[in-house]
């Protein structure tokens, strides 16, 4: 393990909190993602950020947010506006620069809303 | 989009037999295909992947066959042992990681 870390393994918050996930990398990537990981569906992106001070929605952004301040750090903020936010929480890291690599994943986040 | 389709969503076998677990995509343009695998609560981990300029790839017990023409690819463990038990995710991309899309995942079960 090492090289990309999330916090905290384990979340739980009441409905209509704002929460947030953190994912740091010291594997110098320029690349970070985020993916929401429900059972049966496979990974689904959340955002992405190819640089520092960019980012990118992905296939489910609504009722996330992301910041890109410091290319080590790729924090995800989950809103109350996210009507469906428990579940696992995966962030990942690659080389990126235009062409397909290996992405490296964090041991993720459990967030549980009730 | 890519759509990546990935079967079987579960896959039993017993120790000693080989599994295969299939997935088609959409984008002919995609042209890099990694498997993960993901041991049960542990983050998805590469084992193998193949790029378009290849048909086949072979790491020990595990190989990886791609058709481009039918746009489908294939993973092949030989020998499964129980430590192959875990959830195995195919994915296709073709610019960069962004358009990455992964498949729902088998569920493999290696039964001693």
């Amino acid at each position: 393990d090492g090289g990309i870390t999330q916090s905290p393994k384990y979340l739980f918050r009441k409905e209509g909190q704002n929460v947030t996930l953190s994912c740091e990398q010291n594997l110098n990537h320029d690349a970070m993602y985020w993916y929401r990981q429900d059972p049966g569906q496979g990974l689904r992106l959340i955002y992405y950020s190819q640089i520092v001070n960019d980012f990118q929605k992905g296939d489910i952004a609504e009722g996330y947010s992301v910041s890109r301040e410091k290319k080590e750090s790729f924090p995800l903020t989950v809103t109350s506006a996210q009507k469906n936010p428990t579940a696992f929480y995966l962030c990942a890291s690659s080389i990126g620069q235009g062409w397909p690599y290996e992405q490296y994943f964090g041991p993720g986040t459990r967030l549980t809303v009730t | 989009g890519e759509n990546v389709e990935q079967h079987p969503s579960t896959l039993s076998v017993q120790e000693g037999d080989s599994a295969v677990i299939k997935c088609t995509y959409s984008d002919s343009a995609s042209n890099y295909f990694p498997w993960y695998k993901q041991e049960l609560g542990k983050r998805p981990q590469l084992i193998i992947d193949i790029r378009s300029n290849v048909g086949e790839k072979k790491d020990q017990r595990i190989a990886v066959t791609l058709n481009k023409t039918a746009k489908h690819f294939s993973l092949h463990i030989t020998e499964t042992q129980p430590e192959d038990s875990a959830v195995y995710f195919c994915a296709a991309s073709s610019y960069n990681n962004n358009d990455m899309r992964f498949g729902a995942g088998t569920r493999l079960t290696v039964k001693p």
